[in-house]
């Protein structure tokens, strides 16, 4: 069993398009983490929450952890090609290491 | 942040045949760790790396299999033995940095492509 569900696994959206992917777990996490990985690259971290109810934004992009630490949404305004990507969540278990679900493939259209 | 460089970043193997993965960090770290990313599969950790002591290995990954040296705090190789077609994945070197708060960030490598013939 995934310990991290990511939904939905694709979505394909026209550039200016807003866009919400969804990370769910049955587990509470002390912090989660949204990663982007482009083709033939490693993921590269973008933000780390770790409050419960917590809201970050980086520019068009906004996070935002649960209330009770065990599911992060993350959106996309205005949608650009450049926004194209894998979007992975991950987050700390019990023997302290990082769980990563099976990302949202996000695809921008110009 | 670190910066990870991997070597190499893509090769075509045949069956049977074992391969070293490089990993550089411009930094030196504690921990580094090696990931297995399968199409559409989530990144599954193999084991991690501790300089000066045997690697740990996750459930299903074994030293025979994927045997790694780490022999200072800046460099790391995982190699694939054997390979058969079902190794065919990136690979992924990554470490780990510590944040104020107590919360730990993990960086990637670049991440070598290997293809099983």
């Amino acid at each position: 069993t995934q310990l991290l569900e990511q939904s939905p696994q694709f979505l394909s959206i026209q550039e200016g398009e807003n866009l919400t992917v969804y990370c769910n777990s049955s587990s509470v996490f002390s912090s989660l983490q949204w990663y982007r990985q482009e083709p033939g690259e490693g993921p590269v971290l973008l933000v780390t929450v770790v409050t419960g109810g917590e809201v970050k934004k980086l520019k068009r992009l906004t996070f935002q952890f649960g209330d009770a630490r065990k599911d992060s949404s993350l959106h996309i305004t205005a949608a650009q090609p450049g926004d194209t990507g894998l979007y992975l969540c991950a987050g700390i278990h019990g023997n302290n290491r990082l769980a990563f679900g099976k990302g949202n493939q996000v695809v921008v259209i110009p | 942040s670190a910066v990870i460089s991997q070597k190499p970043s893509r090769d075509i193997c045949q069956r049977g045949t074992s391969l070293t993965i490089q990993c550089q960090v411009d930094s030196q770290v504690t921990m580094m760790f090696w990931y297995r990313q399968q199409p559409g599969q989530s990144l599954t950790l193999i084991a991690t790396a501790n300089q000066g002591s045997e690697a740990t290995y996750e459930s299903g990954f074994v030293i025979d299999k994927f045997p790694i040296s780490r022999p200072n705090l800046t460099f790391s190789t995982l190699t694939v033995s054997n390979m058969s077609p079902e190794d065919s994945s990136i690979y992924l070197c990554s470490v780990e940095e510590r944040r104020t708060g107590g919360s730990y960030e993990q960086y990637f490598g670049p991440g070598t492509r290997l293809t099983v013939t």
